[in-house]
């Protein structure tokens, strides 16, 4: 139980355009989400956390402008990455937390964002 | 604010070696602790966890205490294989709904 799917897996894109992804818990509902950016060989950096109806919650040095995230679901936010530069080029994962903690955290399997 | 130190990498060792990576946390209330595992590529899997002091959490061959009083959670194997090749991560959570604060992450590289 508590699975999560996020995708695309992989996608390449050009400078100035926009990329979603999209986090879907499967078998649960979540009531909050959490974005994360993973930088190569490094820990995972929390942008946001977003919950369900209301706006997300963007941690200090995150453009919200840049990282739009919408959670209209109990299961399913997204995303979308505006405007992309190569310096956004990066590893995203989700994360969604099932309301008991039953199971813990679960993750999304991350997608691997280039910007050319 | 809450924090976890674990163990700077990389560790390379033998196949069948003992594995540690330590782990140390810093936190105001008492925590859940976890233990996350990245295979290359991938997102993270939850590898074991424990939620209050002197749990054991266990899987696949791997185990840690929840040490309140040293303020630890190290990750052990008693003989690790080159399929727990990885990148091994230790996190807490003090609340729930709150997101998970991480350690760095310790690449583990398992040699035949």
């Amino acid at each position: 139980g508590a699975v999560v799917s996020q995708h695309p897996s992989r996608v390449i894109c050009k400078s100035g355009t926009s990329v979603k992804i999209e986090c879907r818990s499967l078998d649960f509902q979540a009531t909050t989400m959490f974005w994360y950016r993973q930088f190569p060989k490094k820990s995972l950096m929390l942008m946001a956390t977003s919950n369900e109806g209301s706006k997300a919650t963007y941690e200090q040095g995150v453009e919200k402008d840049k990282f739009l995230i919408n959670h209209a679901s109990l299961t399913l936010s997204t995303l979308t990455v505006t405007s992309a530069h190569p310096e956004d080029s990066s590893f995203y994962i989700c994360s969604a937390y099932p309301g008991q903690g039953i199971y813990g955290y679960t993750f999304g399997s991350g997608t691997r964002l280039t910007v050319v | 604010g809450n924090s976890v130190t674990q163990m700077e990498g990389p560790v390379t060792l033998s196949e069948e070696a003992f594995l540690t990576i330590n782990c140390t946390y810093t936190a105001t209330g008492y925590p859940s602790l976890f233990w996350y595992v990245q295979y290359p590529g991938e997102g993270l899997q939850l590898l074991l966890k424990a939620t209050k002091a002197d749990d054991k959490g266990s899987n696949k061959g791997f185990e840690a205490t929840y040490r309140k009083e040293t303020t630890s959670f190290h990750l052990e194997k008693g003989s690790v294989q080159v399929s727990d090749s990885a990148v091994y991560f230790c996190a807490l959570s003090d609340l729930g709904n709150t997101p998970l604060v991480f350690g760095k992450g310790t690449r583990l590289s398992v040699i035949a």
